[in-house]
């Protein structure tokens, strides 16, 4: 069964808001990606954040990490057309090894 | 940056026959390398995780004998759709590992059967 679950599953904005995506997962992890993918296209890796981190930022991203409630967001900041994509998390999984398991994902929609 | 690539990156085939899909890592070697299909509008779906010189590990539900996946060498892995039905039409994606911490995908491949 999938991992991580994304929340919501659909998201709607106008050009220059803020876009805020949650992640929960069942089992422990080692750490947590976000991934964003174009409509029939390859993934993009956005961003890694380890279990012992709580924030991390990259350009207009801004990702958190509860380990105590198991959960993730993913802030995308002055959000642009451009921005428009489905948005996954993924994790390591409880299996030891080295394996992703994604989320279902959040499709975003940037109306300009 | 580290590139993957996929060919082909379409495929239309007729029910029954195989279809083989590469995967390879141009710029770094993939001890590591796994296939994910994704259905449309859904997450993508682990199927295999492959390791160069040795046999995939497939997850359940996931046939071996229908997703045959060799990774004969450090740069590149193929998964071969066994008499194909119109079910396995998907998006297949593979990625490749340099490290523990490191995935890079590939840009995809869209199996049609008729």
């Amino acid at each position: 069964s999938q991992q991580g679950e994304e929340d919501p599953q659909a998201l709607s904005i106008q050009e220059g808001e803020n876009a805020t995506m949650n992640c929960s997962y069942k089992t422990s992890i080692n750490n947590l990606q976000w991934y964003r993918q174009n409509s029939g296209r390859g993934l993009v890796h956005l961003i890694l954040i380890r279990s012992n981190e709580r924030e991390k930022h990259s350009g207009r991203l801004r990702v958190t990490l509860d380990t105590s409630k198991k959960s993730s967001s993913l802030l995308i900041t002055a959000s642009r057309a451009a921005d428009t994509a489905s948005y996954f998390c993924a994790t390591d999984g409880d299996t030891g090894g080295f394996k992703t398991i994604f989320g279902a994902g959040t499709r975003l929609f940037v109306k300009a | 940056g580290a590139v993957v690539s996929q060919h082909p990156s379409r495929v239309i085939c007729k029910s029954g026959t195989s279809v083989k899909i590469e995967c390879r890592s141009l710029d770094f070697q993939a001890t590591t390398m796994f296939w994910y299909r994704q259905f449309p509008k859904q997450s993508l779906m682990l199927m295999a995780t492959s390791n160069e010189g040795s046999k995939a590990t497939y997850e359940q539900g996931v046939e071996k004998d229908k997703f045959l996946i060799n990774h004969a060498s450090l740069t590149l892995s193929t998964l071969t759709v066994t008499s194909a039905h119109p079910e396995d039409s998907s998006f297949y994606i593979c990625s490749a590992s340099p490290n523990t911490d490191t995935q890079y995908f590939g840009p995809g491949t869209r199996l049609t059967v008729l």
